[in-house]
């Protein structure tokens, strides 16, 4: 049972936007910035966003991020085929002293 | 350009140890401004934070709570590199072991992964 909760899957046609939620506590999200990350089968994860929605050099401005309290989004405008992947959020918890991950979120596009 | 290249076994029988290394190139794990960390993940615990370890002034290391008693996480400042070590493995500690660099507020660079299997 992962500390974040996402939902299992989510799923949309080429072009459209689509939005991941990540939902936490007062000890982790409500209390630090948030992390996303895509990881393709087989792979290490890779960093999309971090600070709730800055995007590190090289990541499309089609992916950005949002918090707001102990939630937070992950949004992809302009679907692209490329982008059926696995998604998970990341937040520093101060009472676990720790990372801890939302159970991913696996994207299909239609 | 940072780089995490992991290596160590991907077989381990219960009870023994499981040891991983991580080596370092573009920065320094003696680094004062980023933290050292591992991280697993299997389809039934998904990903697992495991600890981290990292220089200021002094060495600092720290463990998930769950898995305190077993792991010992090291740093090498003549290899540039840090370790993983896990004792007494049972078939639940079979998973893919990364390792990643802790940077302005994200895990921001993940070795390849290491599919450790615990089995007889």
């Amino acid at each position: 049972q992962s500390v974040l909760t996402q939902p299992p899957s989510a799923s949309g046609t080429p072009g459209q936007r689509i939005a991941i939620s990540c939902s936490g506590s007062s000890s982790n999200i409500g209390s630090d910035n948030v992390n996303w990350y895509q990881q393709l089968p087989g792979r290490a994860p890779k960093l999309l966003i971090y600070r709730n929605d800055q995007r590190p050099s090289g990541v499309p401005d089609r992916f950005s991020g949002s918090k707001s309290g102990t939630s937070a989004s992950l949004a992809i405008s302009g679907l692209q085929s490329e982008d059926e992947s696995y998604y998970f959020c990341a937040a520093w918890d101060g009472s676990l002293n720790g990372w801890v991950f939302g159970g991913g979120t696996k994207l299909t596009v239609l | 350009q940072v780089q995490l290249q992991q290596s160590g076994p991907g077989l381990v029988k219960p009870s023994q140890t499981l040891s991983l290394t991580c080596a370092i190139s573009g920065d320094s794990v003696s680094s004062n401004r980023a933290a050292w960390n591992w991280i697993r993940q299997s389809p039934s615990r998904g990903l697992e934070w495991l600890g981290r370890t990292y220089y200021r002034s002094k060495w600092y290391t720290y463990y998930a709570v769950s898995v305190k008693s077993r792991m010992i996480i090291k740093a090498d400042t003549s290899k540039n590199q840090f370790s993983l070590q896990v004792n007494s493995v049972t078939p639940e500690d079979t998973a893919v072991y990364y390792c990643g660099r802790g940077y302005d507020g994200a895990i921001d660079q993940w070795g390849q992964g290491t599919l450790v299997t615990v089995s007889s």
